[in-house]
């Protein structure tokens, strides 16, 4: 069985300093996950994927995550928050084609 | 590719009637997932097809809700009658290997 857990239901940063969302994941198999973003009354987009290369992925806007797998987590970071990166953050965690969400990180992002 | 597709966008009706929300994924994609979202909940999988067929509808509230994807170009989901509590944003994802396409969602209020 899968799950994931996001340790943070709110983040609040100013402009400009470093951004951590982090994420724990459970999984029997060797998973893929995702990083999505949802900004206010928008659809789900894809910030960033782990499917068992490289384990520090890059993503859009200036985003990347690290799989641990001894830690079993999957955090993203940024060195520098913008304004425009106010969201919803999702980790998922998907063993095959059926994923699991977390509950979702609010980042705030303070002028 | 247009991405995935969802109508109406916005519907808001009266407790009792029947609404119907509409999905086209993207072409070639083998799974398409309905979800819904609220504040209080957060994001639902309701149901999930492969290749049409229905795979999974455990998440569904109760009977009054429906799903259907009679080709792999179309979906819908319907909720017969619908009552104040369904008002949500319900959204409609494709995927082929695990990736996650989600469309903008359809925005549900039930007066």
């Amino acid at each position: 069985a899968q799950s994931v857990t996001q340790l943070d239901s709110h983040v609040s940063v100013s402009e400009g300093t470093p951004v951590l969302l982090r994420c724990n994941y459970s999984s029997s198999y060797s998973p893929s996950l995702f990083w999505y973003v949802q900004h206010p009354n928008k659809g789900l987009q894809l910030l960033l994927k782990y499917t068992s290369a490289a384990t520090l992925v890059k993503g859009i806007n200036g985003f990347e995550a690290e799989f641990k797998k001894s830690e079993t987590s999957f955090h993203l970071t940024k060195p520098s928050a913008h304004m425009s990166d106010a969201a919803e953050y999702f980790c998922v965690v998907s063993e095959g084609y059926i994923p699991t969400f977390g509950r979702g990180t609010s980042l705030i992002v303070h002028p | 590719d247009a991405g995935v597709i969802q109508s109406p966008r916005h519907e808001v009706t009266e407790m009792g009637q029947e609404v119907t929300l509409r999905c086209k994924p993207i072409s070639g994609h083998d799974y398409l997932f309905w979800y819904r979202q609220t504040m209080m909940r957060g994001l639902e999988l309701l149901i999930y097809f492969n290749n049409n067929v229905p795979i999974d509808d455990s998440g569904m509230p109760e009977d009054r809700f429906s799903a259907k994807m009679p080709n792999a170009s179309f979906s819908t989901l319907k909720i017969q009658p619908s009552e104040p509590r369904d008002s949500a944003v319900y959204f409609c994802a494709s995927s082929l290997v695990g990736e996650q396409f989600f469309g903008p969602g359809t925005r549900l209020t039930v007066l």
